[in-house]
């Protein structure tokens, strides 16, 4: 079958850095995404990784290595405005999304 | 920004009615989904609708269930006899291609069966 999985919550501190994981068991893939849902609202789009490796982009970085079937998402210099959940989506070789149950993460002041 | 619109933005009815939710997706694409996401609980991906037809559906998305692209805009799913498990928040994606890395999401539509 197929299984996404990441933690249920975290929670950091304002100013500091969190990693958020993802490890996924998928019938083919075609790229791992990741998006921030903030509570009532839709899913809005941060990151996109096919290839193995970092991209970064601003405060946010994406790191996907295919082989261990592993992503995370690195988010630095917290705000409270970061306090959302995170959804871990892989596109599988049907070019569906498949999701994981989002990380909820709390930003302490 | 091109964007996807939902309408309604909420939507109550009683259980064993029949509701459509609609959405206009970003006028260029080509791929259409539905998703759900129950209250607190992850998203589900529902249907996806290319060249006006449905390419791939889930197991939720049984008979209960339609989607129509009636016009060139709008894309539509239908509940038909709705019930209270069907309380969630239903939201409508585009992309413009089949490897486009975004989807992009309307604002969802909550529905409520009472």
């Amino acid at each position: 079958g197929q299984n996404i999985d990441q933690p249920t919550e975290m929670t950091a501190t304002e100013g500091a850095i969190v990693q958020i994981n993802c490890t996924y068991q998928t019938s083919g893939f075609n790229g791992l995404f990741w998006y921030q849902q903030h509570a009532g609202e839709a899913p809005t789009f941060l990151s996109y990784n096919v290839l193995d490796g970092l991209e970064e982009k601003g405060r946010f970085s994406s790191f996907l290595s295919r082989s261990k079937g592993y992503s995370y998402l690195l988010l630095k210099e917290l705000q409270m405005k970061d306090s959302a959940s995170y959804l871990c989506a892989v596109m599988d070789s049907n070019y569906q999304l498949i999701w994981g149950a989002g990380t909820k993460l709390i930003i302490k002041p | 920004e091109p964007e996807v619109t939902q309408t309604p933005s909420h939507q109550v009815t009683q259980m064993g009615q029949e509701v459509i939710l609609r959405c206009v997706p970003i006028s260029n694409h080509l791929y259409f989904y539905w998703y759900r996401q129950i209250l607190g609980q992850k998203v589900e991906f529902l249907v996806s609708f290319y060249n006006n037809e449905i390419s791939e559906k889930s197991e939720i998305f049984d008979d209960q269930f339609s989607v129509e692209r009636p016009d060139g805009s709008n894309f539509t799913l239908k509940i038909r006899s709705t019930k209270l498990e069907d309380s969630a928040m239903y939201f409508c994606a585009s992309r413009g291609d089949r490897l486009n890395t975004e989807a992009f999401f309307g604002q969802g539509t909550r529905l409520t069966v009472v």
